[in-house]
């Protein structure tokens, strides 16, 4: 069955400081992959998506995924946080396949960034 | 707006009582879920709907859960005699086939 961790249930970091959260899903087959974003009080938001091609893909908001094949990861990052992306982010992975509708999801990393 | 949404944004239910959600997706999605949210997981998958065939309900948490999307566009999922348990935020989703799904705000279910 498909699953997907997130390594770190609870990140701190300081304004201006470098974020790398980590994502590894366990599944055989060919996938599409998504991080989504919860701002306090707000609904779930796309930040980026991969499908194929170049495994460096590039969301909103200065945010950007590597897919390694290899590794089963697709991390998200971003050079320098700001306050406002004090958030929970969920990585979510689907199947190419017939059951293609079902996003698996993470359990979410919340983020909280200090003025 | 444009985005999904859904209705209410807050139920408080007794107990044993019946309640139904409403979900308006995009107009141009085919595709229309629904999810459950509970505090410090991700979102669990519930059910979903192609154009107004319901193509997947074997995930729906027990029968007091059911959904339908009668003409296609807008959907509901009702549940019956509500359980403490029940309490949850219930997301609805919509995406073309095989695209990024767009959320709605949810609806926060509290059983008391």
């Amino acid at each position: 069955a498909q699953s997907v961790s997130q390594h770190n249930h609870h990140v701190i970091l300081s304004e201006a400081a470098s974020l790398e959260l980590g994502c590894n899903y366990s599944y055989g087959g060919t996938v599409n992959l998504f991080w989504y974003v919860q701002y306090p009080g707000q609904h779930l938001q796309l930040l980026l998506k991969y499908f194929s091609g170049d495994p460096l893909v590039k969301g909103i908001k200065g945010f950007e995924a590597e897919f390694i094949k290899s590794k089963f990861s697709f991390n998200l990052r971003k050079p320098s946080v700001q306050w406002s992306d004090t958030a929970e982010y969920f990585c979510a992975v689907t199947s190419r396949g017939k059951s293609n509708y079902q996003l698996i999801w993470g359990a979410g990393t919340k983020l909280i960034i200090k003025p | 707006d444009t985005g999904v949404s859904q209705d209410p944004r807050h139920k408080i239910t007794k107990r044993g009582q019946n309640v139904t959600f409403r979900c308006d997706p995009i107009s141009e999605h085919n595709r229309l879920y629904w999810y459950r949210q509970t505090l410090g997981q991700g979102p669990e998958f519930l059910t979903y709907f192609q154009n107004e065939a319901q193509l997947e309900k074997s995930r729906l948490l027990s029968d007091r859960f059911s959904a339908e999307r009668p003409k296609g566009s807008f959907s509901t999922l009702e549940i019956q005699r509500t359980e403490q348990g029940d309490s949850a935020m219930y997301l609805c989703a919509s995406s073309l086939e095989g695209g990024g799904y767009t959320f709605g705000s949810g609806t926060r279910l509290t059983v008391v």
